[in-house]
């Protein structure tokens, strides 16, 4: 199974700063990462697929990055609304695996 | 617009079984495989497998064979997981998720969750 490693667990940031969530494969996966956002009472809202392909509906602060094992989201001048807690999941084999999540909060 | 809403919280004991189910609506139910995705209680998301909506054969990941079992209402539009001899790990909230795609053998990502089933195992 692919491992994916997330980091960093927590993050305490500011809005209108700019932050940067890691997601490392065990292995290489292409460019197939996926990126979702948890938020208390909503459903988990798919951000961005393929590496860097924002879904439809996702904000153009939202960015992601990489290819082969390291991969990047990155939030631009964070919104009230972006404190959440954010997940990548890999899509190039199955089992389909997901990172452990980093709380991202207001400081 | 399409939903998958989910059964309410259950509080079970040890060995016994609990089934939630998954209601889909807004899409044709049998046109997109239904996955199950668990997540342990401050940990993150564990995929469990899928089940084809179309022949209702399921297709479970290794750490999930054998107590747990999906199956179909497809006349009503609906995904069901059952755990059977319940465990204290199996204490976890259990959400169904759905693709974008009909191809069900797709290796993809989510693009529908539902709301999550909170099951509680304690004696």
């Amino acid at each position: 199974d692919v491992q994916m490693t997330q980091s960093p667990s927590y993050l305490a940031a500011s809005p209108g700063e700019s932050v940067s969530i890691s997601c490392k494969a065990s292995k290489s996966i292409n460019t197939y990462l996926a990126w979702y956002q948890e938020k208390p009472g909503k459903t988990n809202k798919l951000l961005i697929y393929s590496g860097s392909t924002l879904q439809s509906g996702t904000p153009s602060r939202f960015s992601g990055s990489g290819s082969g094992t390291d991969f990047t989201l990155t939030i631009r001048s964070l919104e009230p609304e972006d404190f959440a807690v954010y997940y990548c999941q890999q899509h190039n084999e199955y089992p389909l695996t997901f990172g452990s999540g980093t709380k991202l909060e207001i400081k | 617009q399409i939903q998958l809403v989910q059964s309410g919280p259950e509080l079970k004991k040890p060995g016994e079984s609990v089934k939630i189910s998954c209601k889909a609506s807004g899409y044709t139910f049998t046109d997109y495989a239904m996955h199950w995705v668990k997540q342990a209680p401050g940990k993150g998301l564990k995929w469990m497998g899928w089940i084809n909506t179309y022949t209702g054969k399921p297709t479970y990941a290794d750490d999930f064979k054998g107590r747990f079992v999906f199956s179909l209402e497809a006349s009503a539009s609906t995904a069901n997981l059952q755990i059977s001899n319940l465990k204290n790990e199996d204490t976890a909230t259990y959400f169904c998720a759905r693709m974008y795609t009909t191809d069900y053998y797709y290796v993809g990502w989510f693009a529908y969750w539902g709301q999550g089933t909170l099951v509680t195992v304690s004696s």
